[in-house]
């Protein structure tokens, strides 16, 4: 079956180190986003991806950074590591392109610890 | 403030009874809606979508409502059960308004008692 898989599914780190949490479709959607997910917050956006060799900034984009090159894969890399990204981050995605009218698919999440 | 928000943050409810979560947004060019289910430790899981040409869409024990006149969006769960205690979170989208388009609510808990 077609699926969405993240990992790590924990991780923990130090500030300054950089961490790349990966994330995996198989259902050959177009759009892929990342998000990250705090109390009081809900889900925020961070990047997003229209299709491969393509990345947009999103609400929370400062700190991170996206590519994409190929369909299946949207790996999220923290450069700096810092405490205020501890959080838990949920990738996802959906099957239209260019525009997010259709529904978005989640990944099971990855809790990051920074410390 | 949230472009989306939600009435109560949490909600209980007797095993067996009508479940009722709302959503207020504030876009109105928003045309289309999701609701998500978010169970502890998961990743958010679609439930029911809608869009705005539409006020009512059913689907398996779920119904959602869409009042455009006052931006709300209530999402009706019937005989409600263990395994529907989660977050909910509604989304709003703008479509070809690009991802920046969709957004969500903070979430309500909702907690069956038995």
């Amino acid at each position: 079956d077609a699926e969405i898989t993240q990992s790590p599914r924990h991780k923990i780190t130090e500030t300054g180190r950089q961490v790349t949490l990966a994330c995996h479709q198989t259902w050959n959607h177009n759009n892929m986003f990342w998000y990250r997910q705090d109390l009081g917050h809900g889900l925020r956006l961070i990047h997003y991806s229209y299709g491969v060799q393509d990345t947009n900034k999103g609400e929370v984009s400062d700190g991170y950074s996206v590519s994409r090159s190929n369909t299946e894969d949207l790996p999220l890399t923290l450069e700096s590591a810092a405490s205020s990204q501890t959080s838990v981050y949920f990738c996802a995605s959906s099957e239209s392109g260019g525009a997010i009218s259709d529904t978005q698919y989640f990944g099971p999440g990855t809790r990051l610890t920074v410390l | 403030g949230e472009s989306v928000g939600l009435h109560l943050p949490t909600l209980s409810v007797q095993e067996g009874d009508n479940s009722i979560i709302n959503c207020a947004y504030s876009n109105s060019a928003s045309d289309y809606f999701i609701w998500y289910k978010q169970e502890s430790g998961k990743g958010p899981q679609f439930i029911i979508d809608i869009r705005s040409n539409m006020d009512k869409r059913q689907g398996q024990r779920v119904t959602v409502l869409l009042n455009k006149t006052v931006k709300h969006l209530s999402l009706q769960i019937a005989a409600t059960q263990p395994g529907d205690s989660a977050v909910y979170f509604c989304a709003e989208n703008v479509t070809g308004g690009g991802a920046d388009g969709l957004t969500f609510g903070k979430g309500t808990h909702l907690i069956i008692q038995p």
